[in-house]
C-alpha cells in the first residue's frame, strides 16, 4: 500500500521554463514532507522542506505547495536548468519513519 | 565529513548466497535507516534504528533479511539465503537528533542476484 505516491514517472521540460513535480499522501497524520533529488549512482540529496503547519515554502528557484485538504503537495522549480535533470522523490514522515514515493525523472533539455 | 559510507557498491552473487551489506553513518548521527530502490516501489524503508536500537523492522519483505547495528559507527544488512527478486540498489542514511532533520545518504549498494 502506497502511501505516498508519484504519478508521472517522469516529465520532459524546456530550459527556463517551469517544472512542476506533483505528489500526493494518503496518511493525514504526516505532518512534514520533504523533497530529495537523485542523480544516477549516487545517492539521494535533500533539497526542501515543508511542515504541515505552512502551505508554502521557497528556497531560491525551488518552491513546494502543499494542499492538506487535498493531500497534495508539489515543487516548482523556476526556472529551470539542464542540471536540474535528475529523480526527484517526495517523501512524508509523521515520526521518526520518512516515507518515499516512487519518484518522477525529471529531464530539461535546451 | 566524509558523509555516510556505504560497501562494496556492487555486488554480484549468485542465488543461495549469503550477500551482507556495510554502512558506516555519519558521525554523531543516533538514526540509521536501510532503504531499497526498486522501479516499482521507489525507495522502500526497510528498517531503522535509533541509538542503535532496532525501532521498526516491518518494511523487511522476509526473514531472509536481517539487520544489526553493534556500535554507533557500524551497520550491516544481511540477506540469506539471495534470491533474484532481491537485486536493487540498497541504501544507507543517518540523521541527526533534531526532530525532523533530513537524512543523509549514501551512495548505495547494487545488488545483482542472478
Amino acid at each position: 500500500d502506497q502511501q505516498v505516491k508519484q504519478n508521472s514517472p517522469s516529465l520532459s521540460v524546456q530550459e527556463g521554463r517551469i517544472s512542476i513535480l506533483n505528489c500526493d499522501y494518503t496518511n493525514s497524520m504526516f505532518d512534514y514532507f520533504l523533497w530529495y533529488k537523485k542523480y544516477p549512482a549516487e545517492g539521494p540529496t535533500f533539497l526542501i522542506s515543508i511542515s504541515s503547519i505552512k502551505d508554502k515554502n521557497e528556497d531560491g528557484r525551488f518552491t513546494v505547495f502543499l494542499n492538506k485538504s487535498a493531500k497534495h503537495l508539489s515543487l516548482h522549480i523556476v526556472p529551470s536548468q539542464p542540471g536540474d535533470s535528475a529523480v526527484y522523490f517526495c517523501a512524508a514522515s509523521s515520526t521518526d519513519k520518512l516515507i518515499f514515493g516512487t519518484g518522477t525523472r525529471l529531464q530539461v533539455f535546451p | 565529513d566524509a558523509g555516510v559510507i556505504q560497501s562494496p557498491r556492487h555486488e554480484v552473487t549468485e542465488m543461495g548466497q549469503e550477500v551482507t551489506l556495510r554502512c558506516k553513518p555519519i558521525s554523531g548521527h543516533n538514526s540509521l535507516f536501510w532503504y531499497r530502490q526498486t522501479m516499482m516501489r521507489g525507495l522502500e524503508l526497510l528498517i531503522y534504528f535509533n541509538n542503535n536500537v532496532p525501532i521498526d523492522d516491518s518494511g523487511m519483505p522476509e526473514d531472509r533479511f536481517s539487520a544489526k547495528m553493534p556500535n554507533a559507527s557500524f551497520s550491516t544488512l544481511k540477506i540469506q539465503p539471495s534470491e533474484p527478486r532481491d537485486s536493487a540498489v540498497y541504501f544507507c542514511a543517518s540523521r541527526g537528533m533534531v526532530y525532523n532533520s533530513p537524512l543523509h545518504f549514501g551512495n548505495g549498494t547494487r545488488l545483482t542476484v542472478t
